[in-house]
């Protein structure tokens, strides 16, 4: 059984691009969470996928958007990247989209925007 | 609105006990949520309660009152890689999405 994985690892970009960073799911699991997580802050949801369709969203822009795919895989594409972007990206994956008790987290995307 | 509270944070000496609180205000209620976060790495569940008392869970044990918006995670017989922060969540009634606290940094001292 594989656990969660994202890519990449860090990144770094300029203000005003694009970046697209990547989940993987657990096995089995079919519900892909989304967080942003700044330095010495609590992680903030940014939006959920279960199988394929967007099942909730947190207080953020429409410049960040995502995608879940027939794999249950996930991208989360964020839009004229600004500096308070730069944070730990986080996906966390769950099996179910109402019922499950636990997700399990990604080592996460260090994202910096200069 | 959707609030929650936690020390920012606390210092213990190994084999001591300690307790970390947590408070919230939300819109919504299904679960309560204990993760541990070492520095530099991705959340890790720890324990889980929906209905009121105290689930125990080796070393760790987490308790919660609903009707007073409060849980608390009690860890026993500290070691040096507790050393963490611990992050409280709160699950709403829509669809998984997951209110976290500001997150406890918990320093063991030998």
């Amino acid at each position: 059984e594989t656990g969660v994985t994202q890519s990449p690892t860090h990144l770094i970009k300029t203000r005003g691009q694009q970046v697209t960073l990547r989940c993987s799911s657990q096995s089995g699991h079919n519900t892909v969470s989304w967080y942003q997580q700044a330095l010495g802050q609590g992680p903030q949801f940014i939006f959920q996928y279960y199988r394929e369709e967007e099942n909730g969203r947190g207080n953020f822009p429409p410049r960040f958007s995502g995608l879940q795919f027939p794999n249950y895989s996930s991208e989360l594409n964020v839009n004229a990247l600004e500096l308070d972007d730069s944070a730990l990206y986080l996906c966390a994956s769950s099996f179910e989209g109402f019922s499950t008790v636990e997700q399990y987290f990604g080592p996460g995307t260090r994202l910096t925007v200069t | 609105g959707q609030n929650i509270d936690q020390p920012t944070e606390m210092t213990a000496t190994e084999g001591a006990i300690v307790q970390i609180n947590c408070t919230y205000q939300t819109s919504g209620f299904n679960g309560l949520f204990w993760y541990q976060q070492h520095a530099g790495e991705a959340p890790t569940f720890l324990s889980y309660n929906v209905l009121d008392g105290l689930e125990e869970k080796g070393r760790f044990s987490s308790f919660l009152s609903r009707s007073k918006g409060y849980s608390y995670l009690l860890l026993k017989e500290l070691q040096m890689k507790d050393s963490a922060s611990y992050l409280c969540a709160v699950r709403d009634n829509y669809g998984q999405n997951f209110v976290f606290g500001p997150g406890t940094r918990l320093s063991v001292l030998p």
